[in-house]
């Protein structure tokens, strides 16, 4: 499939588990974010990578981990579940247009941690 | 740091009637603007971007204007529609960063 996508779409954990969030892009874009969406804070940036094996932190980094092997794939780690983690997570990518940093944004994974 | 601040929601409006939600940022260099919306149970979807000051930035009857003076790029529409419902949320990109930073979003809710 052309774009981008999340996988799963929907996840339920237990808390203390490691889960992984997977996000694939097929424009080849340079850059990657991990965003999480909670009511009353918008979309805050957990972390995001410029090219494959450069990542760096977001506004919110602690509690998860990313890699980037490849230019098409940004996996999010949650290495130990914590319910404040229970959020839904948003991928996007993007591609090095000087003139915007306009974003795309993937369809979003609902993460339960119970 | 950079920030953004959106009019709280929800907006609840007929349909037809007239649509302004505001946004103002504060930025430490010269930003590029944009609106996003997010449709229930989707992703963000771009709705329309400016990148200097004075530019319009329009899509679907949507519009909003850089303004750099006021620091603010209000996001209008002339006449809402049932399927203008979602959630709005306006974002910076400061020159030389690719990161966005985003407002809190405000609901629109549009009745028929």
């Amino acid at each position: 499939d052309a774009g981008i996508t999340q996988s799963p779409r929907y996840k339920i954990t237990e808390t203390g588990r490691q889960v992984t969030l997977m996000c694939h892009q097929t424009w080849s874009h340079s850059y990657m974010f991990w965003y999480r969406q909670d009511l009353g804070h918008g979309l805050r940036l957990i972390y995001y990578s410029a090219a494959a094996d450069i990542t760096d932190k977001g506004e919110v980094p602690d509690g998860y981990v990313v890699s980037r092997s490849k230019t098409e794939n940004f996996p999010l780690t949650l290495e130990s579940a914590t319910r404040s983690q229970t959020s839904v997570y948003f991928c996007a990518s993007s591609g090095v247009d000087l003139s915007s940093y306009e974003q795309y944004f993937g369809p979003g994974t609902r993460l339960t941690v119970t | 740091g950079d920030s953004v601040t959106q009019m709280e929601g929800p907006v609840t409006l007929s349909e037809e009637a007239f649509l302004t939600i505001n946004c103002t940022y504060t930025a430490t260099g010269y930003p590029s603007l944009f609106w996003y919306v997010q449709y229930p149970g989707e992703g963000l979807q771009l709705l329309l971007k400016a990148t200097k000051a004075d530019d319009k930035g329009s899509n679907k009857g949507f519009e909003a204007t850089y303004r750099k003076e006021t620091t603010s790029f209000h996001l209008e529409k002339g006449s809402v529609q049932v399927s203008d419902s979602a959630v709005y949320f306006c974002a910076l990109s400061d020159r030389g960063f690719q990161k966005l930073v985003f407002g809190t979003g405000t609901r629109l809710l549009v009745s028929p």
